[in-house]
C-alpha cells in the first residue's frame, strides 16, 4: 500500500527556515513526480511546488518564489520542501502528493496526512 | 494566466438527490481536468482524472464530463458518505496545478 508520511511541521517564527519531509514507502518513488499542496485554516487548497522524478525540474508557485525549495533524495525515498523568509500567510497544512499522467494531465493519486505549519510570533 | 471557476461555491442536498458540481475555464484546456474530494481533517481523495476517468475504488454513482472549457462532476445519488468538499484542478504542461475554489456539500 502506497504511504506518504509527512514530518517537520510546527510553530516558527516570522522570517525563520522550516524544513518538511515526506517519506514515501510500497512504490518505485524514483518514477514519479511528486507534489507539495497546502491548505490554509478554513481555506481551499493551493499547490506549493512540483518536482519532476529524477529532481531535474521543480516549479513554484508565485507566492513561494525565492522562499522555497523543493527537492528529493532518491536513494532515501524521501521529498523535502525548504521554506526559507517564512510569512504568517504561510501557516498551513502542507501535504505531499504522488503525481501520476493519465491522458496528458498530471493528478495526485495518493497524499500524505499532512503537517501543520505555523508561522507566529 | 488560465482562471478557473468552481460553482455553486455550496450547495444543500438530500440523500438520493443528484448533484453536480462545475468548473469553468476561462481558456480551452481540453480534457485536462481533474476531480477531488476532501472531508474535515483529512487529505484530499483522486475521485476522476483527464475530465471523465473514474479512479479505482471510487463509486460508479460520481462521474466526470466536458471538455474544453466547461467541466461537471455529478452524483447521481447522494450518499451520506458524500457530504464533503469537492475541488476541480487542472494541471500545466510545467507539472503546477491549479486547483478551484472548492464546492461543499452539506446536508439539507
Amino acid at each position: 500500500q502506497v504511504h506518504l508520511v509527512e514530518s517537520g511541521g510546527g510553530v516558527v517564527q516570522p522570517g525563520r527556515s522550516l524544513r518538511l519531509s515526506c517519506a514515501a514507502s510500497a512504490f518505485t518513488f524514483s518514477s514519479y513526480a511528486m507534489y507539495w499542496v497546502r491548505q490554509a485554516p478554513g481555506e481551499g487548497l493551493a499547490w506549493v511546488a512540483a518536482i519532476s522524478y529524477d529532481g531535474s525540474n521543480d516549479y513554484y508557485a508565485d507566492s513561494v518564489k525565492g522562499r522555497f525549495t523543493i527537492s528529493r533524495d532518491n536513494s532515501k525515498n524521501t521529498l523535502y520542501l525548504q521554506m526559507n523568509s517564512l510569512r504568517a500567510e504561510d501557516t498551513a497544512v502542507y501535504y505531499c502528493a504522488r503525481g501520476i499522467y493519465t491522458s496528458g494531465s498530471y493528478s495526485s493519486d495518493y497524499w500524505g496526512q499532512g503537517t501543520l505549519v505555523t508561522v507566529s510570533s | 494566466d488560465i482562471q478557473m471557476t468552481q460553482s455553486p461555491s455550496s450547495l444543500s442536498a438530500s440523500v438520493g438527490d443528484r448533484v453536480s458540481i462545475t468548473c469553468r475555464t476561462s481558456q480551452n484546456i481540453g480534457s485536462y481536468l481533474n476531480w477531488y474530494q476532501q472531508k474535515p481533517g483529512k487529505a484530499p481523495k483522486l475521485l476522476i482524472s483527464a475530465a471523465s476517468n473514474l479512479q479505482s475504488g471510487v463509486p460508479s454513482r460520481f462521474s466526470g464530463s466536458g471538455s474544453g472549457t466547461d467541466f461537471t462532476l455529478t452524483i447521481s445519488s447522494l450518499q451520506p458518505d458524500d457530504f464533503a468538499t469537492y475541488y476541480c484542478q487542472r494541471s500545466h504542461i510545467t507539472l503546477s496545478y491549479t486547483f478551484g475554489q472548492g464546492t461543499k456539500v452539506e446536508i439539507k
